[in-house]
């Protein structure tokens, strides 16, 4: 079985600050990692992803996330966000070869002040 | 073109009464899943449909849920004898071919409220 844990709930920052959204995930079986975005009254969206490859992934906003096995973490950062970041953001796993149904962390609340 | 809809959009509902919920996926999408979301939650897994059959239902709560999606497309979510407990946002989400490897693309959700 999986988990994911999201430790922050919620994650206060001003505008043009750098932040990072910490996920640390649990599996007995390899796994494939997600950052989902969930704006104001909208769905959940895929923000980027790590199935294989290089550990660094980007996405097409500026945000970035390191695969880091040894420490089960997937870490999701912005060097520079604006008002528009302003989201919830869900850390998700899924084990290779399987099903491909989503383990979802809690969620940080990603709140970005002028 | 189109994405994922859910419908109705909200639902309010007393205990113990029987509820449906509706999922469109994106046309030619072979997989299927609907996930329970709720308050202060992450979206918790409840059944995976490939084609027609349930391929993974380890995510039902209970025999008071059940899904079904008989020509493979439109999936209808049932919930019977409902409780507040049941209270939730569902969401349903398509991928392509359910591949381990495949995005999964989600619809904005049903609002059930039990009163």
């Amino acid at each position: 079985a999986q988990s994911v844990t999201q430790l922050d709930s919620q994650v206060p920052v001003f505008e043009e600050a750098p932040v990072e959204l910490r996920c640390n995930y649990s599996s007995s079986v390899s796994v494939y990692l997600f950052w989902y975005v969930q704006y104001p009254n909208q769905g959940l969206q895929l923000l980027l992803k790590y199935l294989s490859g290089s550990t660094l992934v980007e996405s097409i906003n500026g945000f970035e996330a390191e695969f880091n096995k040894s420490q089960t973490s997937f870490h999701l950062r912005k060097p520079s966000v604006h008002i528009s970041d302003t989201a919830e953001y869900f850390c998700a796993v899924s084990a290779r070869g399987a099903t491909n149904k989503l383990i979802f962390g809690t969620g940080t609340l990603l709140a970005v002040q002028p | 073109g189109a994405g994922v809809s859910q419908t109705p959009s909200n639902k309010v509902t007393e205990k113990g009464k029987y509820v449906e919920l509706r999922c469109d996926p994106i046309s030619g999408h072979t997989a299927l899943y609907w996930y329970r979301q709720s308050l202060g939650q992450g979206p918790e897994f409840l059944i995976y449909f490939q084609g027609t059959g349930a391929a993974d239902d380890s995510g039902l709560p209970n025999d008071r849920f059940f899904a079904v999606r008989p020509e493979g497309s439109v999936s209808t979510l049932k919930i019977q004898r409902t409780e507040r407990g049941d209270s939730a946002v569902y969401l349903c989400a398509s991928s392509p071919m359910g591949l381990d490897t495949d995005e999964q693309y989600f619809g904005p959700g049903t609002r059930l409220t039990v009163t």
